[in-house]
């Protein structure tokens, strides 16, 4: 299995601009999460997912932010507009009950 | 909300010796207890993890000690090896799933 794909790897935009991410979770996996890193706070929990429903979304940090599964093999989240203190790394990870949360690679955003 | 606070914040140690990180949580509902471990510039990968039917877990070097009575775990590294440095977070669930993370333990092995 490739592992969770996320993409771009690396963004650099904006500020007021919009900005999507992308994932694609591990084949058969029926949760899906969303963090956010940054030196400041740490891992932070954005919004996660259960068979493509959203579960609990309190980690969002405001209505700029927001994220959609429209399938089991594909997630977004959006940042419209973005401002310079959401530069963080967004990462996506995805889970089955018992096998523990696999992280992909990580999007750097970074907003000018 | 689960509140996870993980000390040290940074660790230095020599090779072949061991390292131990503390987290204490405040949800006594909490019963899953992931470790990751992040190289500079890669993801968080799970190292080990236990849960509070469990005392203790061990994984060739890597051992996890949990006490539910007084809300904290550890993780404990022996035989240090320079791969082994890089950040470690520990976290806590009470449903698998939204875990809280500690703010990162930055280890470092000296040759």
């Amino acid at each position: 299995d490739a592992g969770v794909i996320q993409s771009p790897r690396h963004e650099v935009t904006e500020m007021g601009q919009e900005v999507t991410l992308r994932c694609k979770p591990i084949s058969g996996h029926d949760y899906l999460f969303w963090y956010r890193q940054t030196m400041m706070r740490g891992l932070e929990l954005l919004i996660y997912f259960n068979n493509n429903v959203p579960i609990d979304d309190s980690g969002m940090p405001e209505d700029r932010f927001s994220a959609k599964m429209p399938n089991a093999s594909f997630s977004t989240l959006k940042i419209q507009p973005s401002e310079p203190r959401d530069s963080a790394v967004y990462f996506c990870a995805s889970s089955n009950p018992g096998t523990g949360q696999f992280f992909g690679p990580g999007t750097r955003l970074t907003v000018l | 909300g689960e509140n996870v606070e993980q000390h040290p914040s940074t660790l230095s140690v020599q090779e072949g010796d061991s390292a131990v990180i503390k987290c204490t949580y405040s949800d006594s509902a909490s019963n899953y207890f992931p470790w990751y471990k992040q190289e500079l510039g890669k993801r968080p990968q799970l190292i080990i993890d236990i849960r509070s039917n469990v005392g203790e877990k061990k994984d060739q070097r890597i051992a996890v000690t949990l006490n539910k009575t007084a809300k904290h775990f550890s993780l404990h590294i022996t035989e240090t090896q320079p791969e082994d440095s890089a950040v470690y977070f520990c976290a806590a669930s009470s449903n698998d799933y939204k875990l809280s993370f500690g703010a990162g333990t930055t280890v470092t092995v000296r040759a």
